[in-house]
């Protein structure tokens, strides 16, 4: 079983609609928790963590379930610029390494 | 955010050559830097942790013969592709740690373009 998986999508929304996604992870002792965003043939980019509480950024709200070990991240009003791919991340033993999974795919239309 | 750089963002080789790649934290030091390879529409893979001051740790299954890393200094580490082939062709990507409060957080670099003829 992978570290982190991830639903590939593609997600293809209209503008201004809401998206939402889950990420799964197989260890349970993980500590920390990531959502990134990839552009097509760029880096990626952090977009925010993921806090036990959940937590909210502009439109972007994401949420962690310990118990189910899943984390999920949910786009509001999505515009164009939100076309990307967003990568679930997780550190699986608090020693700095990162697992990833393989992204879901998200594609807003006008 | 912290800022990472790489060079080059892409280099074309050809077969039986070596390739360095340079990763340096630009605003900030980086005693501990990552290297990944990511192949189209998978998932970043992490090759190995580059410690400053000391040798790599790499992971399972990646050569450490073939991809050599220098950590010299607390803002540059160097990946260098031995004898790179054409399998080697991928998108390698360096990251740096930061750490803010209690939590880790991993700044990536622009990465690098590797094809191998």
């Amino acid at each position: 079983r992978k570290e982190v998986e991830q639903d590939p999508g593609p997600f293809n929304v209209p503008e201004g609609a809401t998206v939402a996604f889950n990420c799964t992870y197989s260890n349970s002792a993980s500590q920390s928790f990531f959502w990134y965003r990839q552009d097509c043939r760029k880096e990626p980019k952090l977009l925010m963590s993921v806090y036990s509480s959940g937590n909210e950024d502009g439109r972007f709200t994401a949420q962690l379930n310990r118990a189910s070990q899943y984390i999920s991240l949910l786009i509001r009003d999505s515009k164009l610029s939100d076309s990307a791919t967003y990568l679930c991340v997780v550190n699986p033993a608090n020693d700095y390494k990162l697992s990833f999974g393989a992204g879901t795919t998200v594609t807003v239309r006008a | 955010g912290a800022v990472v750089s790489q060079h080059p963002s892409r280099v074309i080789c050809k077969s039986g050559t070596s390739v360095k790649i340079e990763c340096r934290s630009l605003d900030f030091q980086a005693t501990t830097m990552f290297w990944y390879r990511q192949f189209p529409k998978k998932s970043l893979m992490l090759m190995a942790t580059s410690n400053e001051g000391s040798k790599a740790t790499y992971e399972q299954g990646v050569e450490k013969d073939k991809f050599l890393i220098n950590h010299a200094s607390l803002t540059l580490s160097t990946l260098t592709v031995t004898s790179a082939h054409p399998e080697d062709s991928s998108f390698y990507i360096c990251s740096a740690s930061v750490t803010g409060g209690q939590r880790e957080t991993q700044y990536f670099g622009p990465g690098t373009r590797l094809l191998v003829l």
